[in-house]
């Protein structure tokens, strides 16, 4: 079965230091990955997608993931975080017709942003 | 340019009640879904529809009922109302394996 694991719970960062959120996914085939982020009382956005080629991926608000085969990790970075940046991080697979188009959802990592 | 729009934005039942939430979306999309979204146990996918008329059976579906009649709204429906129920509510839409795009959420509190 599909699953998706984010093995931090809570990370807590300065203002203007790096950022890595973790993810790994269990999956029969390459699939479909995303990160979408997620702030107090609001829906998902998405913030970037890899659907094939280029492993490095940019997405919006400067964050770009980078998804690497032999580690089934797509884990995404930041060079500089700030403030407006602390939120919930969700990574997910699928999309693709033989997982009936389903998405599958890691259980989220709460980013806290420290002056 | 609304997107996907979720009605009610909150909701407190009894405990027995029903009601309907509903999900519209304006983009011409194929696919709907209607998650659960609870502490530390990230988005659970209850049903999905991959076109007018049709629907299926996500991760936890039980106790949850929906329809899709037209390609434009997506209900989801608690006949009876349990205190697990509590949660909040997420519908998305997407055009077929591209990314999702997400409602603002329905916080429903079963009491």
């Amino acid at each position: 079965a599909q699953s998706v694991t984010q093995p931090d719970i809570h990370i807590t960062v300065s203002e203007g230091a790096s950022l890595e959120l973790r993810c790994n996914y269990s999956y029969g085939a390459t699939p479909y990955l995303f990160w979408y982020v997620q702030s107090p009382g609001q829906g998902l956005q998405l913030l970037l997608k890899y659907f094939s080629g280029d492993t490095l991926v940019q997405g919006i608000k400067g964050f770009e993931a980078e998804f690497k085969r032999s580690q089934s990790s797509f884990n995404l970075r930041k060079p500089s975080v700030h403030w407006s940046d602390a939120a919930e991080y969700f990574c997910a697979v699928g999309g693709v017709w033989n997982t009936g188009n389903q998405f599958y959802f890691g259980t989220g990592t709460s980013l806290t942003v420290i002056p | 340019n609304a997107g996907v729009t979720q009605t009610p934005k909150f909701r407190v039942l009894k405990t027995g009640q029903s009601m309907t939430l509903l999900c519209a979306q304006d983009m011409n999309h194929e696919y709907m879904y209607w998650y659960r979204q609870d502490p530390g146990m990230g988005l659970r996918l209850i049903h999905y529809s991959v076109g007018e008329g049709t629907t299926a059976k996500g991760e936890v579906p039980d106790g949850y009922n929906v329809s899709r009649l037209k390609k434009q709204n997506f209900l989801l429906g608690l006949e009876s109302a349990a205190p697990s129920q509590t949660s909040v509510y997420f519908c998305a839409s997407s055009y077929g394996s591209q990314p999702q795009h997400f409602g603002d959420g329905t916080r429903l509190s079963i009491l």
